[in-house]
């Protein structure tokens, strides 16, 4: 069946450093990928998306790129900060629409002054 | 524009009772799907309604049910809840625009269900 594996956190930071959170996923069909972020308190909220493979998605300075090859769609940003402090959660849609998503279990990211 | 709104946000139920949790959609959104998020998980899916009807279901029993009104706002029911019903339930909507469509889900902020 359709799964996504990521990082289990959590992940502590100091601010300015270089941010990698990894997801793959189970190669089941041409899913779509996608990054959500939750803020505490706040419902889920897009970061970004890629709709096929070497598609690079890219969004306040996040950026992944669905490797096919790896089937791993992996969350960078070069310069974290204290605000980007959340649970991110890597997803996959199923059956070609993209309601139906199944999602990690999310990495707590702690970025410190 | 607006955007997803769920009610109540917090509630407490007793194990056996039952439970309707509310969802209005984002202006211009026409499909609405529930989650469920279990403390320390992902959310899961429960169903997506679109014209009315369920349109997909996850991996839930019977006693999950849902309505879509004709504007687009949601319920979801819960029948003889169970104390692992306890969670953050997420109401998500979109505008279907077929199965190549990019569409991408709006979440609300959720109802956080406690069943003693």
């Amino acid at each position: 069946g359709n799964s996504v594996t990521q990082m289990e956190g959590p992940v502590t930071l100091s601010e300015e450093a270089f941010l990698t959170i990894n997801c793959t996923y189970t190669a089941t069909g041409y899913p779509s990928l996608f990054w959500y972020v939750q803020y505490p308190g706040e419902g889920l909220q897009l970061l970004l998306k890629a709709t096929k493979a070497d598609d690079k998605g890219s969004n306040k300075g996040f950026e992944a790129t669905y490797r096919k090859e790896t089937t791993s769609f992996h969350l960078e940003k070069g310069s974290v900060q204290v605000s980007d402090s959340a649970v991110y959660f890597c997803a996959r849609n199923s059956g070609g629409s993209n309601y139906k998503l199944t999602f990690g279990k999310g990495t707590l990211l702690t970025v410190n002054p | 524009e607006t955007g997803v709104t769920q009610s109540p946000t917090h509630l407490i139920k007793t194990r056996g009772q039952q439970v309707t949790l509310r969802c209005s959609s984002q202006s211009g959104h026409n499909t609405v799907s529930w989650y469920q998020q279990a403390l320390g998980q992902g959310p899961q899916f429960i169903f997506q309604y679109y014209r009315e009807e369920e349109n997909g279901r996850g991996n839930f029993p019977p006693r999950f049910s849902g309505l879509q009104f004709p504007n687009y706002s949601s319920e979801l029911n819960v029948n003889a809840l169970e104390l692992d019903d306890s969670a953050l339930y997420l109401c998500a909507s979109s505008l279907e625009s077929g199965p190549s469509g990019a569409n991408v889900l709006t979440f609300g902020a959720g109802s956080r269900l406690t069943v003693l």
